[in-house]
């Protein structure tokens, strides 16, 4: 298994541009979610999917939008960048119809919006 | 809300050194507790876990229990290594609710020196 990838592994973007982020597993799991990290605030979540054609909301959703056609991907959307979604964005997922709750996560994208 | 509080860093040890970093949250009912370690230029990676009070997770010797009556999952080892190096993220998670998505604490730097 490749577990979780995420592509690209660097981007910059200048202000107004749009671009997705994408993510992908091959471990079948229903329990999708991106987090975004910044300097000495831990990692927040964007958004989340509970399965395929299930999304919502997280904590810091502003700017973003998700889909989720298949089990396997769930890409997030940036709409329109701007200097404050720099960041380092995370996908993780998880089965969830076990007990074992740990969340897998990907290797991150590095994002600079210039 | 849920939170998780973590020291700051960063803490710099010499090697074979005594190892604890305190972790704390607020929550309304019983999350399972996880610890997970970032090594420089990769994704997180789950450390340990405790799903209920008096559980101690432990793993690569690193070991942490879950206080209940303190709200607490420090985390502790015996004698790092230089390898140990690391960021150190204490997260909470609820089963029991549509968003289940991890709580994490700001993160604590390790920086061992030979």
């Amino acid at each position: 298994n490749a577990g979780v990838t995420q592509t690209p592994k660097f981007q910059v973007l200048k202000t107004g541009q749009s671009m997705t982020l994408q993510c992908a597993q091959d471990m079948n799991h229903e329990y999708m979610s991106w987090y975004r990290q910044d300097p000495g605030m831990g990692l927040r979540l964007i958004h989340y999917s509970v399965g395929a054609g299930i999304t919502d909301q997280g904590e810091v959703p502003n700017g973003y939008n998700v889909s989720r056609s298949t089990t396997e991907d769930f890409p997030l959307r940036l709409l329109s960048a701007a200097p404050s979604q720099t960041s380092v964005y995370f996908c993780a997922s998880s089965d969830d119809r076990r007990s074992y709750n740990e969340q897998f996560f990907g290797p991150g994208t590095r994002l600079t919006v210039l | 809300g849920n939170s998780v509080t973590q020291m700051e860093g960063p803490v710099t040890l010499s090697e074979e050194a005594f190892l604890t970093i305190n972790c704390t949250y607020t929550a309304t009912g019983y999350p399972s507790l996880f610890w997970y370690v970032q090594y420089p230029g990769e994704g997180l990676q789950l450390l340990l876990k405790a799903t209920k009070a008096d559980d101690k997770g432990s793993n690569k010797g690193f070991e942490a229990t879950y206080r209940k009556e303190t709200t607490s999952f420090h985390l502790e080892k015996g004698s790092v290594q230089v390898s140990d190096s690391a960021v150190y993220f204490c997260a909470l998670r609820f089963m029991d609710t549509g968003r289940r998505a991890l709580t994490f604490g700001s993160g604590t730097r390790l920086q061992v020196q030979p």
